[in-house]
């Protein structure tokens, strides 16, 4: 993490609410990922963006919503179309030395209530 | 396609050697990456792999064979701290995570 933050760490919304979840960075990184995670699950990609003003569809896109008008900031928003929107959110960049490395902000477990 | 596949869960004794392996199939592949996750937490980068071989961080080493499409993670001198999910994901396009391995380590 270092310089990825998200908030906030715990958050309830009641169903058919929508809900935008934050994530910024200061290490002034151009790609920036949202991924959930269900229990027992690996991590499924939501949206990504590789540049500012600019993002793309990941495998779970549907019911999700996304914008990159800023390099630091790319909240997510999680839509009452979303069917199971209870989750554990995590926002990445990408970063290293000679390849690509992902790196985690803290994460956002959503509860919808 | 993608797709990775690593054992639910494993348990091995503080002080132990421990082994998690991992299978790939994963389109213009451009890496193999390992993290730790402890419950509740984001995940951690622990190591990657571009190259065949043997690649060591003091306890932690991973291996990569990309004919075989298969990688493991080393865990030596186990600690109680180590109990954690340890999740395998390739880089191709975008990264792939495998479902995680959930490792208890006993005293």
């Amino acid at each position: 993490d270092g310089g990825i933050t998200q908030s906030p760490k715990y958050l309830f919304r009641k169903e058919g609410q929508n809900v935008t979840l934050s994530c910024e960075q200061n290490l002034n990184h151009d790609a920036m990922y949202w991924y959930r995670q269900d229990p027992g699950q690996g991590l499924r990609l939501i949206y990504y963006s590789q540049i500012v003003n600019d993002f793309q569809k990941g495998d779970i896109a549907e019911g999700y919503s996304v914008s990159r008008e800023k390099k630091e900031s790319f909240p997510l928003t999680v839509t009452s179309a979303q069917k199971n929107p209870t989750a554990f959110y995590l926002c990445a960049i990408n970063a290293g030395e000679g390849t690509d490395t992902q790196y985690f902000g803290p994460g956002t477990r959503l509860t919808v209530l | 396609g993608q797709n990775i596949d690593q054992p639910t869960e494993m348990t091995a004794t503080e002080g132990a050697i421990v082994q998690i392996n991992c299978t790939y199939q994963t389109s213009g592949f451009n890496g193999l990456f390992w993290y730790q996750q402890h419950a509740g937490e984001a995940p951690t980068f622990l190591s990657y792999n571009v190259l065949d071989g043997l690649e060591e961080k003091g306890r932690f080493s991973s291996f990569l064979s990309r004919s075989k499409g298969y990688s493991y993670l080393l865990l030596k001198e186990l600690q109680m701290k180590d109990s954690a999910s340890y999740l395998c994901a390739s880089y191709g396009q975008n990264f792939v995570f495998g479902p995680g391995t959930r490792l208890s380590v006993l005293p």
